[in-house]
């Protein structure tokens, strides 16, 4: 069975530029996640989808960061600008009970 | 809110024991995970406790005391390749939540 893919793994932008991160979640999986782990943290939730409808997005700056899950599967984080403080790793997971299941992440660098 | 609260680094070495310890304080709680996380790769799942207790795996055992807001998970028979960090995250089945804590950086030293 494959596991939840990331793409892309590591992005380097500027600062003020526009990102976007992809995930496919583990099949049948109807809750997906994106977190934020900054450097030797924990993850952070960011939003959390169950199929097609953001359920918590409470933790999401929603001045710069938007998020869709269209069709309840695939789903894409975009941050717009981006600023110097939104280097970390973002993380996608999915769950159907329970456990969660993390992809690979996308580890950002703005400078 | 939610408080979750583990050492930040610990180092043994190879062969020995590790106990990493995690507290949490919460407003709801319906169980405890612990995940593995090598540099550079996703969070893996090692254990979750429900009720009160030891669960056994393998070279790795996780307890939770659920009156006392206490975790934790035992490394045995430590490995090179068991250094990683390790995570405590609490989970809460309404809102289907997983709250981490700050993870625990293990070093195993030869």
């Amino acid at each position: 069975e494959a596991g939840v893919v990331q793409s892309p793994r590591y992005k380097i932008i500027e600062k003020k530029q526009p990102v976007a991160f992809w995930c496919n979640p583990i099949s049948g999986h109807n809750t997906l996640y994106w977190y934020r782990q900054n450097l030797g943290q924990g993850p952070e939730l960011l939003i959390r989808y169950e199929n097609e409808e953001a359920v918590d997005d409470s933790q999401l700056p929603k001045d710069r960061f938007s998020a869709e899950r269209l069709k309840g599967v695939d789903s894409t984080l975009k941050i717009q600008p981006a600023e110097l403080g939104d280097s970390a790793v973002y993380l996608c997971a999915s769950s159907l009970t329970g456990e969660q299941y993390f992809g690979p992440g996308t580890r950002l660098t703005v400078t | 809110g939610q408080n979750i609260d583990q050492p930040t680094e610990m180092t043994a070495t190879e062969g020995a024991i590790v106990q990493i310890n995690c507290t949490y304080q919460t407003s709801g709680f319906n169980g405890l995970f612990w995940y593995q996380q090598h540099a550079g790769e996703a969070p893996t799942f090692l254990s979750y406790n429900v009720l009160d207790g030891l669960e056994e795996k393998g070279r790795f055992s996780s307890f939770l005391s659920r009156s006392k807001g206490y975790s934790y998970l035992l490394l045995k028979e430590l490995q090179m390749k068991d250094s990683a960090s390790y995570l405590c995250a609490v989970f809460k089945a309404a809102g289907n939540k997983l709250t981490f804590g700050g993870g625990t950086r293990v070093l195993v030293k030869p």
